[in-house]
């Protein structure tokens, strides 16, 4: 079974628009951390958000949140205010207590429209 | 601070050649790891180094192998390049393992077996 699941592999979103990507995941640990991850065309990796199993709260970092409705298993990114620097690939990603790595979704191409 | 440094960015090997990535990072992390990222299938694990002496097979492991050469550099070698390996490689490093921190990741090194 997939770890993470991105379904959207491809989001157009209007100049100063909210957007929303989805992420589902699996595990069965407790303990467990989701991450976000920019890619814009220049390739590199850019961390954006993080969201801990235990925290009570939604993660918010600038126009960045994070949906995160653990009993659905899903952890879903909204961007505010969309702008044009926001075309890029996005990947969500997962860590467990009991192990060592990062499990990555496919990933969404998001497109922002002038 | 340089964070992740991944040498080559750019290689083409031809079939059968062998070849080594470099990468080093200067963020005192336990744990590295070496990525390959394909169009639509998101980044899998080919290798990590939890601590310095130790290495584990990710996901896709098959045609390299790797190198914890000391606390700061981890190598990936394909022994005998196939043009299924044509891929993006990254790498990363990361604090002990615990869910709350993220991965840092290196530039990206753009290989093509031809």
């Amino acid at each position: 079974a997939q770890k993470i699941t991105q379904t959207q592999p491809g989001m157009f979103v209007q100049e100063k628009e909210a957007v929303t990507l989805d992420c589902t995941y699996d595990t069965s640990d407790p303990s467990y951390g989701l991450f976000w991850y920019k890619q814009p065309s220049s390739g590199e990796m850019i961390f954006l958000i993080y969201q801990g199993s235990y925290d009570q709260q939604n993660a918010t970092e600038g126009r960045y949140s994070l949906n995160f409705q653990k009993a659905r298993k899903s952890a879903n990114l909204v961007i505010s205010a969309s702008q044009l620097g926001d075309s890029a690939m996005y990947f969500c990603a997962m860590r467990e207590r009991t192990g060592n790595q990062f499990y990555f979704g496919t990933g969404t191409s998001l497109t922002v429209i002038p | 601070n340089a964070g992740v440094t991944q040498t080559p960015k750019f290689q083409v090997l031809k079939t059968g050649q062998s070849m080594t990535l470099q990468c080093a990072q200067d963020m005192n992390h336990n744990s590295m790891y070496w990525y390959r990222q394909d169009p639509g299938m998101g980044l899998r694990l080919i290798y990590y180094s939890a601590s310095e002496g130790t290495t584990d097979k990710g996901e896709v492991p098959n045609g390299y192998n790797v190198s914890r050469l000391n606390k700061r550099e981890f190598s990936l070698r394909l022994e005998s390049a196939a043009p299924s390996q044509t891929s993006v490689y990254f790498c990363a490093s990361s604090e002990v393992p615990t869910v709350n921190t993220e991965a840092f990741f290196g530039q990206g090194t753009r290989l093509t077996v031809v």
